[in-house]
């Protein structure tokens, strides 16, 4: 399975304050996505990025996000003055396929986010 | 109507066991299905795709009726590292622009 990495795997942060994660998606691919999942519950898509631009977004993903992608292998969600709602396991995935060839997606390991 | 719907679960069983989860869909014009399984606090990671005419990979089982907007996954002679939560998860556009998920079914597989 091809690898996306994420960092930090843990963040704590006072509410009110930026934060900005991290994700080195599988290279090569244009595209990339962020979700996240609050404990307990399901995963949530945030936002899909194409080729340096916002390809679709969700009501989750309002104006105090922003994903960028500051130079050719990172990409970073910046959540800019977090609530403690904000809370969860935040993940990127990159395109994939699957062994019968469906396109999917493929999962990093998440940053699990704490707001204080 | 949620968009993907899973047996609420949990369920509980012994090694060895057959055991099936149901999934529904709202959604008729979802393109792509699949099965990702998640252990705790750790990322969803695929398990099987599944197709129109019922797949099989090793012990797994996926079937999925587009009539019913049904999917379903069995799995058999269950091992302990079966133990996990089970995602059906559906890609609306076929182009996995977005991936929905369901809430997920947690399987205990006990000695």
């Amino acid at each position: 399975e091809p690898e996306v990495t994420q960092t930090p795997s843990h963040q704590v942060t006072q509410m009110g304050q930026e934060v900005i994660l991290r994700c080195v998606p599988i290279s090569n691919h244009l595209y990339f996505y962020w979700y996240r999942q609050i404990l307990g519950q399901k995963v949530e898509f945030l936002v899909s990025f194409y080729n340096n631009e916002i390809s679709e977004k969700s009501e989750i993903f309002d104006d105090q996000f922003s994903v960028e992608r500051p130079d050719g292998s990172n990409f970073t969600l910046k959540i800019r003055s977090t609530k403690l709602e904000d809370s969860a396991m935040y993940f990127c995935a990159s395109p994939g396929r699957g062994a019968l060839g469906q396109e999917t997606q493929y999962f990093g390991p998440g940053t699990r986010l704490l707001v204080l | 109507r949620k968009e993907v719907e899973q047996d609420p679960g949990p369920f509980n069983v012994p090694e060895g066991a057959t055991v099936a989860f149901n999934c529904t869909y709202s959604n008729s014009a979802s393109q792509s299905f699949f099965w990702y399984r998640q252990d705790c606090r750790k990322e969803p990671k695929l398990l099987m795709s599944v197709y129109s005419s019922g797949n099989e990979d090793g012990r797994f089982t996926a079937q999925l009726n587009r009539a019913s907007q049904y999917i379903s996954l069995l799995i058999r002679d269950s091992k302990l590292s079966d133990s996990a939560t089970y995602l059906c998860v559906v890609n609306p556009s076929g182009s996995a622009r977005q991936l929905t998920f369901g809430s997920g079914t947690q399987l205990t597989v006990l000695p």
